[in-house]
């Protein structure tokens, strides 16, 4: 498999837990993206990586959200003392460069829930 | 406030005939637009783009237009496939967003055979 993969697929969680989405990828591709999807909403842009520059943070929602990306490839988002509000599709795209021009290819999202 | 608006939630096209889905947006800013393509349990998938300096981009099956005085874009399928059905997303970006697309909140359509 040459696209972006993404664990779990589905995540059912208590509120006031936390919980760790993982992102692979595609192999070569310097930038990263996190987005979410709420019910009937379009897509949120959340945080960007490109290569071994500062992350782009601008689309956290709160402090509770942090991502990471070690060694350039692989990314972990976290969301601490998770809320109701929460609940969303996450869904992380990967780009051969970080220009506006640059195909983001998706990956098929995680769907997290907050009971 | 959506700066890009997709007004139709839904559309159903008849085979071989067009579908035209439509996108608004509020910010004048707004240089380069997208569309993806989403079928259930994936990711979009990206469909063509248009930049400011034009007002047609044409992709086989695809083209999207840009009116920039209406702040206003369209991509038509011709003709409509069944495999076309999936919800499409407009997204627009502006030179000083950084990586920041603004996504529409998506139509859904449905091509019935």
């Amino acid at each position: 498999g040459a696209g972006v993969s993404q664990s779990p697929s589905n995540k059912v969680t208590e509120k006031g837990k936390d919980v760790e989405l993982r992102c692979d990828p595609i192999s070569g591709h310097t930038a990263l993206y996190w987005y979410r999807q709420s019910l009937g909403q379009g897509l949120e842009f959340l945080i960007y990586f490109q290569g071994n520059s500062a992350p782009d943070k601008s689309g956290l929602p709160s402090d509770r959200f942090s991502a990471e990306r070690t060694g350039g490839s692989v990314s972990t988002l976290t969301i601490q003392r998770t809320q109701q509000e929460d609940s969303a599709v996450y869904l992380c795209a990967s780009s051969l460069g970080g220009g506006r021009g640059e195909t983001q290819y998706f990956g098929p999202g995680t769907r997290l829930l907050v009971l | 406030d959506q700066q890009v608006k997709q007004n139709s939630p839904s559309l159903s096209v008849q085979e071989g005939r067009i579908s035209i889905l439509n996108c608004d947006y509020t910010n004048s800013m707004f240089d380069y637009f997208l569309w993806y393509k989403k079928y259930p349990a994936e990711g979009p998938t990206f469909l063509i783009s248009i930049s400011s300096i034009k007002d047609k981009n044409e992709d086989g099956r695809f083209t999207v237009f840009l009116n920039k005085s209406a702040k206003h874009l369209s991509l038509h399928i011709v003709p409509s496939q069944p495999g076309d059905s999936a919800v499409y997303f407009c997204a627009a970006s502006a030179w000083n967003y950084g990586q920041n697309f603004v996504f529409g909140p998506g139509t859904r359509l449905s091509v019935l055979p």
